[in-house]
């Protein structure tokens, strides 16, 4: 069975400083990923997906098949970037699991 | 519509009763999601609808819960005989294409409170 576990449920930084948000999982076969957010009072949605490689609001996030990672990256977060993430992970099969989620909080 | 549409927004229903949950996904999507997140808690995985095909329902947590998909478009969760354990926002969500890498679009979710 697939699961996706994200360490942190809250991180808290200076606006400015790098932020990491974790991901780990577990699947056998061949794993789509994806990073999801939720502002406050906004609906959940895709923020990045790690076929396409890209970089959506400053962040990036890289595939790692021999740690099961996928970690979120910024380099310079912003007050705006503070939300809810969640990690999710698509089989092959179509459904995704996703992670508890971390609430990301950007301080002045 | 433009995206996936979600009714009703809040719903307070007594205990026992049943309620009924719509999700109106983007037009041309083939696969839908119901998943269930409550408070403090990540994505619960309920019930998945790919085209023609037999619905993945192997999140439903009891036989209480059932979900149809008419004419591979609008959807219906039903819970019968609510529980109070069943509060939380239900979200629905639509994919291009299920077995891909496609990700999900989500709607606003209907928020269910049973008293």
């Amino acid at each position: 069975a697939q699961r996706v576990t994200q360490p942190e449920k809250l991180l808290s930084v200076f606006k400015g400083a790098p932020v990491e948000l974790k991901c780990n999982y577990s699947y056998s076969g061949s794993p789509e990923l994806f990073w999801y957010v939720q502002y406050s009072r906004q609906r959940l949605q895709l923020l990045l997906r790690h076929i396409s490689r890209e970089s959506i609001k400053g962040f990036t996030a890289d595939l790692n098949k021999g740690e099961t990672s996928f970690h979120l990256k910024k380099p310079f977060a912003q007050e705006e970037d503070s939300a809810m993430y969640y990690c999710a992970l698509k089989t092959n099969a179509g459904k995704s699991t996703f992670g508890d989620g971390t609430t990301l909080t950007v301080k002045p | 519509g433009a995206g996936v549409s979600q009714s009703p927004s809040n719903k307070v229903t007594e205990k026992g009763k049943d309620v009924e949950l719509r999700c109106d996904p983007i037009s041309g999507h083939t696969a839908l999601y119901w998943y269930r997140q409550s408070l403090g808690q990540g994505l619960e995985f309920l019930i998945y609808f790919q085209g023609n095909s037999a619905p993945d329902k192997s999140g439903l947590p009891s036989d209480r819960f059932s979900a149809e998909r008419t004419g591979g478009s609008v959807s219906t969760l039903t819970i019968q005989r609510t529980q109070q354990e069943d509060s939380a926002v239900y979200l629905c969500a639509s994919s291009l294409v299920g077995a891909s890498n496609y990700g999900y679009t989500f709607g606003s979710g209907t928020r269910l409170t049973v008293v």
